[in-house]
């Protein structure tokens, strides 16, 4: 099983909501990423969890909050976000961080803020 | 951050072969990783290729490695219709991956 499962799909949300988006895998993977993709861009990294704990964070406003429960659940916090936050959000996992080996992808939640 | 670049498009004929290009930066990076995204979609491994090898091939494709150029090259054989997508390389760098700005790939009938 390679498969990394995001939920929900599509998320439509007013700038006042508090929502959050849910990332899963049993692949025994150490390592879990946050990844923000506008369109026809590259994805651009928000967090890093190694070993269920933060290891990176570019630089993300605070409106946005991860949160790793354990090893195979990774969850993003969303409050107060701004229309410019709409973008697909992509969830990976690896082996480990600074990863020797591939990061596996989820399909994505689509977020639009209005 | 690293600097990974690519051509921003390319387009061919259904049948042809098509070559996406990629230069990367960091010399000390072990894999070097292609994805592929399809429209609406999340990003699916592909392939990748040990720093210490240069050439893989598996099925239809076929990733060259030059480590003193720092270019890495993907060539889709028989391209299909199916294989329209916006295509990443990667390499892992620190604590992360490092993604090229994208190739989209648009395969004419």
């Amino acid at each position: 099983d390679t498969e990394v499962t995001q939920t929900p799909k599509h998320l439509v949300m007013g700038m006042t909501n508090k929502k959050s988006l849910k990332c899963e895998q049993h692949m025994g993977h150490r390592a879990m990423y946050w990844y923000k993709q506008k369109a026809k861009k590259p994805p651009e990294l928000m967090f890093v969890y190694s070993y269920e704990k933060l290891s990176i964070n570019e630089s993300v406003p605070s409106r946005f909050s991860p949160e790793c429960p354990n090893s195979s659940l990774l969850n993003l916090h969303l409050h107060a976000l701004q229309p410019e936050d709409s973008a697909l959000y992509l969830c990976a996992s690896s082996q480990a961080a600074g990863s020797r080996t591939e990061a596996f992808f989820g399909q994505g939640t689509r977020l639009t803020v209005v | 951050g690293e600097d990974v670049e690519q051509s921003l498009f390319l387009s061919v004929r259904e049948g042809d072969s098509s070559v996406i290009n990629c230069t990367y930066t960091d010399s000390s990076s072990t894999y070097l990783y292609w994805y592929k995204q399809e429209p609406g979609a999340g990003l699916q491994l592909l392939t990748y290729i040990f720093s210490n090898m240069d050439m893989k091939q598996d099925q239809r494709l076929t990733v060259l490695l030059n480590k003193k150029d720092k270019h890495l090259s993907l060539r889709i054989a028989d391209t299909q219709t199916g294989d329209s997508a916006i295509y990443f390389c990667a390499e892992p760098a620190g604590n992360q991956f490092y993604f090229g700005t994208g190739t989209s790939l648009t395969v004419i009938p």
